[in-house]
Formats: C-alpha cells, sequence, structure tokens
C-alpha cells in the first residue's frame, strides 16, 4: 500500500474554504485515492474518491494533479460540524472493495466561529 | 436503510476475561471488515471476511483474538485472556463486492472496548 502523508491538524473559521493536501509519492498504477471522514465517537464515513484530475461531489471536491503523486480536498465555506479527522487513503482500485484500508493518524480540523 | 450496527456500544471487563463484539453488516454486503482504533490514531486493520471466510487476518495482532462469520453476515470478534492494552475501540464495517466506490465501506459507531 502507497504510504500517505499528511498535516496532523488545520484550523479554520467557519466560511473559509479549507485545503487538505496529501502527499503519496509511490502511488501505483492502480491505486485510487480516497478520503474519509471522522466526527468524535462515530465510525469513518467516505466522503470522495479519484484516481485523476478534478472530481466533485455535494461535500467536497478532490484535484489531483497530472503525476498523481499529491492530492488536495477541498471543503468550500466549512462550518462549526466539518470539524472532524480527515483521512487520506491509497489503495488499488481494480481490487474493488475487498481489502484492507490503511487510514494513517490523518489531518484533525477544527472549525471556530 | 439500515447501517452496520455494532453490539454492545461500551463494553468494560478485566484483565484476563473473554469478550464477544458484535457487528451486525449492511444487508447484501458480502465483505466485513474489524478495525481496532485507539485514542489519537487511525483505525488499525484487524481482519476481513469475503462471505464466510476470512480472506485476509494479517491484521490480528496474536492468537488471543479470533473472528468468525459463519453464515456471510453477523460477525463476532473474539479476544482471550483480555490485557489492558487491547482497550480501544472496535470497529466494523462492510461493503459491495463490486459496484459502488472503489475502497468506500461502510463503518459502524463500534464498540469502546476498556479493560481494568
Amino acid at each position: 500500500l502507497a504510504k500517505t502523508t499528511q498535516p496532523i491538524s488545520m484550523d479554520s473559521y467557519e466560511g473559509q474554504e479549507v485545503n487538505i493536501t496529501c502527499s503519496h509519492n509511490n502511488i501505483a498504477t492502480n491505486d485510487y485515492i480516497t478520503w474519509y471522514q471522522q466526527f468524535p465517537s462515530q465510525g469513518p464515513r467516505f466522503i470522495i474518491q479519484g484516481y485523476k484530475t478534478k472530481v466533485t461531489n455535494e461535500v467536497a471536491s478532490l484535484f489531483i494533479p497530472a503525476d498523481r503523486k499529491s492530492s488536495t480536498l477541498s471543503l468550500p465555506r466549512v462550518s462549526l460540524s466539518d470539524t472532524a479527522v480527515y483521512y487520506c487513503l491509497v489503495g488499488d482500485g481494480s481490487r474493488g472493495s475487498g481489502y484492507a484500508l490503511n487510514f494513517g493518524k490523518g489531518t484533525s480540523l477544527l472549525v471556530t466561529p | 436503510g439500515a447501517g452496520v450496527s455494532q453490539t454492545p456500544s461500551n463494553k468494560v471487563t478485566e484483565k484476563g476475561k473473554y469478550v464477544e463484539l458484535r457487528c451486525d453488516p449492511i444487508s447484501g454486503h458480502t465483505a466485513l471488515y474489524w478495525y481496532r482504533q485507539s485514542l489519537g490514531q487511525g483505525p488499525e486493520f484487524l481482519i476481513y471476511f469475503q462471505g464466510t471466510g476470512a480472506a485476509d487476518d494479517s491484521g490480528l495482532p496474536n492468537d488471543r483474538f479470533f473472528a468468525v462469520r459463519p453464515e456471510g453476515s453477523v460477525s463476532t470478534l473474539k479476544i482471550q485472556r483480555t490485557e489492558r492494552g487491547d482497550s480501544a475501540v472496535y470497529l466494523c464495517a462492510s461493503s459491495f463486492q463490486r459496484g459502488g466506490n472503489y475502497n468506500e465501506q461502510f463503518f459502524g459507531p463500534g464498540t469502546r472496548l476498556t479493560v481494568l
């Protein structure tokens, strides 16, 4: 599994855009980039996934440069409820759903008024 | 629809005791996973089932840990001779075998195990 590196923590004010960058220099051809969100006392929740370029859904955007050695999760206009830990994961998409996820420590995002 | 459920939500036991943690996956999900999460850390993989069989148990820390999924649905994680270091939140997740997003696993709320 490709190793990922992301900031331990980030702070933001409500209403701002937050960008969390993850490095994955050893990403393999079949690897997809996936981000999970975890609130206190809850299990992680899938938020977005991509292979290259840009992916957007109702929660976030994911930007992946051409070399795929990094990715950036973008949260538009964060609110207090976006305070959570965000995990960047890289894994082999060709294997479908059946294998272990390697979470790392994640980025703890604190949003304040 | 119903998500992944785990029981009990909290379990307090004494060192040396045996515990069982239960996971009910989303109906129709063929893959089931167990993870363990210590304070301040991300979830750590323990074991993965595809149907009734354990497809990957490489994350089980030692032979005190065992998991079963006899009918391909509900799973039980069993810990023998518990130690204080086993204290953590035990998370269960399930996923589709095919379709949907790759790497998308649906997690339950976890069981917080405290070994005194």
